[in-house]
């Protein structure tokens, strides 16, 4: 079955450690995005990346990296730079648009990353 | 800058009750896209409707409908007969066209818990 696999699906990290979200897509999307969620304030996109070694800051980059060095991978580093990073990580995936054809975005299942 | 406003955060219904939920959106575009999603418990997001600007029929999909008003910039969704399978957090998002270059780029709303009690 097509579709985004991340894991894991509960992650706990210690204060001042890096720690890596993985996201993992067999639909053959060459668009690829992570969201970060809060109680009560939606998504944010954090980073995105359309072609291969290639990727974009969203609304909320700080304190997070990102590589596209696979088409169906794109992991997310959340660095000890990221002051408040206990939130739902949501990651996406889509085809490029093309002539106006849309296709829905696919979720995943999100991770959920606590501070301890 | 785009915005989209949710104001109802959390509303609670009896089965076989109708809800609706309202969505205001900004934006200096001509063309843009406006979304409803369903985030169950179990937490991936699940597409229910896409609608373009220049497109304001209202739609119904099963118990599901939607209004476009294009003139108060709302697009509001109402589930019709709600059951406890309805319960969820559901999300409106606004995606441009002039701009986005991809179809994931979305700034949601901060979405409203539906809670169908039986």
């Amino acid at each position: 079955d097509g579709g985004i696999t991340q894991s894991p699906k509960y992650l706990f990290r210690k204060e001042g450690q890096n720690v890596t979200l993985s996201c993992e897509q067999n639909l053959n999307h060459d668009a690829m995005y992570w969201y970060r969620q809060d109680p009560g304030q939606g998504l944010r996109l954090i980073y995105y990346s359309q072609i291969v070694n290639d990727f974009q800051k969203g609304d909320i980059a700080e304190g997070y990296s990102v590589s596209r060095e696979k088409k169906e991978s794109f992991p997310l580093t959340v660095t000890s730079a990221q002051k408040n990073p206990t939130a739902f990580y949501l990651c996406a995936s889509t085809p490029l648009r093309d002539r106006g054809i849309y296709t829905e975005a696919f979720f995943g299942q999100g991770t959920r990353l606590t501070v301890v | 800058a785009q915005k989209v406003t949710q104001a109802q955060t959390e509303i609670s219904v009896v089965e076989k009750e109708d809800v609706t939920l309202d969505c205001v959106y900004e934006t200096r575009d001509t063309t843009y896209y406006l979304f409803w999603y369903k985030q169950p418990p179990s937490g991936e997001l699940v597409f229910l409707i896409r609608r373009n600007s220049f497109d304001e029929q209202n739609e119904i999909s099963g118990r599901y409908s939607w209004n476009f008003q294009k003139s108060t910039s709302s697009f509001n969704f109402t589930i019709t007969a709600s059951q406890v399978v309805d319960s969820a957090v559901y999300f409106c998002a606004l995606s441009d066209a002039l701009t986005t270059d991809s179809w994931g780029k979305f700034q949601f709303g901060a979405g409203t818990q539906v809670v169908v009690t039986p």
